[in-house]
């Protein structure tokens, strides 16, 4: 089974630019969370897709937004870009079925973002 | 709210060394505990979860942890370690109940960067 890809795996942007990173969950899960690493917040949770819904969210500013389709591929969006967006983005999918914990999430490689 | 403390940013040790990794939460309800290992330029990877039970919970790769209700801890431990256990570990909880779809919402500890020598 092929796990879950994040493209693009490195992106450079310049501040005030928007950006898109898609994410394509292992085949049959539903469920997609997004998760923003930083050397100096660690990991922080951004958000979770369930059947096109917005699940849950964290505590992060409008800016960033995010989106499922209905084969469970998720986009995530920052606009107005930041120097301090500059992290490594983690997609994590899984079933979504049996409810968190039973269900254990997988993680992709994360797409890296560079804001200039 | 959560909050998880790690308390060592890294840990050298030897090849076929045992190790500790520490990992200290605070809540104000009970709460589900895990161990994440990040391999470099890869994502995270489940290593053992604690739901409810036994209090020594047996993960992949050798590792196990134990989970101390009084000491609010979850230490994970290997009793000899590979130079392939060079990675970056992360302790993360979730309230038992979230209340309001706090799903899949992992608090995680700043990480342990473990360094194992030859």
């Amino acid at each position: 089974k092929a796990g879950v890809t994040q493209t693009p795996r490195y992106l450079i942007k310049t501040r005030g630019q928007q950006v898109t990173l898609s994410c394509s969950p292992i085949s049959g899960h539903r469920s997609v969370s997004w998760y923003q690493q930083t050397p100096g917040q660690g990991l922080q949770f951004l958000f979770e897709y369930f059947s096109e819904t917005q699940r849950n969210k964290g505590n992060f500013p409008g800016r960033f937004s995010g989106r499922q389709f209905s084969n469970s591929r998720s986009e995530m969006n920052v606009s107005t870009l930041e120097l301090g967006d500059s992290a490594l983005y983690l997609c994590a999918s899984s079933s979504g079925t049996s409810g968190f914990p039973t269900d254990t999430q997988y993680f992709g490689p994360g797409t890296r973002l560079t804001v200039l | 709210a959560q909050s998880v403390t790690q308390l060592d940013s890294q840990v050298p040790v030897f090849e076929e060394a045992p190790v500790e990794l520490r990992c200290n939460y605070s809540s104000s309800v009970s709460v589900y505990l895990f161990w994440y290992v990040q391999y470099p330029n890869q994502g995270l990877q489940l290593l053992l979860k604690y739901l409810s039970g036994s209090t020594l919970v047996k993960g992949i790769n050798g590792f196990e942890a134990e989970f101390n209700k009084s000491q609010t801890s979850f230490h994970l431990r290997k009793p000899s370690v590979h130079i392939s256990d060079t990675a970056e570990y992360f302790c993360a909880v979730t309230p038992q109940w979230p209340g309001g779809g706090s799903n899949y919402k992992l608090t995680f500890g700043k990480g342990t960067l473990l360094t194992v020598n030859p």
